[in-house]
């Protein structure tokens, strides 16, 4: 049963456009996550945020950016796409900062022409 | 180095074998969690073991923290368990360390 929803779950674009991923949980977890996924099924974080607390993987470009409105919503805004980018972007959530057990969403496969 | 390693990279069985998958670590455990993910699906998880057995249908997972691995065994494989096998450490830092997957494909 899918507790963590992503919109879109596919979508295609040209370099140097803007994409916004949305995700929303309702299992009432403190904490969201953003995963990037390549081609060979490497999961790498990007970030995580837990009441107005943002931890970003300093490996992560600064055209990738986390929105959040409230601890259910955590949506990715790419500000301007690169061929590199082209990835499914998971979303997850923990009901503790310090990780514990994560629920993923169904991914947003992004490809960037 | 790596902080998880996981094994086999891939493996091919035919339906009704058991497989045994396994990661290593090399880092302080407070559980492994193990996903499983359907081609272009989403991951699913199958446990969050930090220590001991569990079973859920013909799935067992075993963690020994003293031995620093973490196993997944399916008994009586189907060819519906194909797909990729992720196991991911929770150190008790802001993120799990995921392993490299284990791709399964079990033919009937």
């Amino acid at each position: 049963e899918t507790a963590v929803f992503q919109t879109p779950n596919y979508h295609v674009t040209q370099v140097g456009n803007e994409v916004s991923f949305n995700c929303k949980q309702t299992l009432g977890h403190d904490t969201m996550y953003w995963y990037k996924q390549d081609s060979k099924k490497l999961l790498k974080i990007m970030f995580s945020y837990n009441n107005k607390q943002l931890i970003v993987n300093e490996t992560v470009p600064r055209r990738f950016s986390p929105q959040s409105s409230d601890k259910a919503h955590l949506n990715l805004r790419i500000k301007s796409v690169e061929p590199e980018d082209s990835a499914v972007y998971l979303c997850a959530s923990s009901y503790h900062r310090r990780t514990g057990q994560l629920y993923f969403g169904e991914g947003s496969k992004l490809t960037v022409l | 180095g790596q902080q998880v390693q996981q094994s086999p990279a891939s493996l091919v069985l035919q339906e009704g074998e058991n497989a045994e998958l396994q990661c290593n670590f090399s880092t302080s455990l407070n559980s492994m969690q193990w996903f499983y993910q359907r081609p272009g699906g989403s991951l699913v998880s199958l446990f969050y073991n930090p220590s001991g057995t569990k079973h859920s249908g013909r799935l067992t997972s075993t963690t020994v923290i003293k031995e620093r691995r973490s196993s997944l065994h399916i008994s009586s494989s189907q060819t519906t368990d194909s797909g990729t096998y992720l196991c991911a450490l929770d150190s008790g830092s802001w993120q799990l360390i995921f392993g490299s997957g284990t791709q399964l494909t079990v033919m009937p």
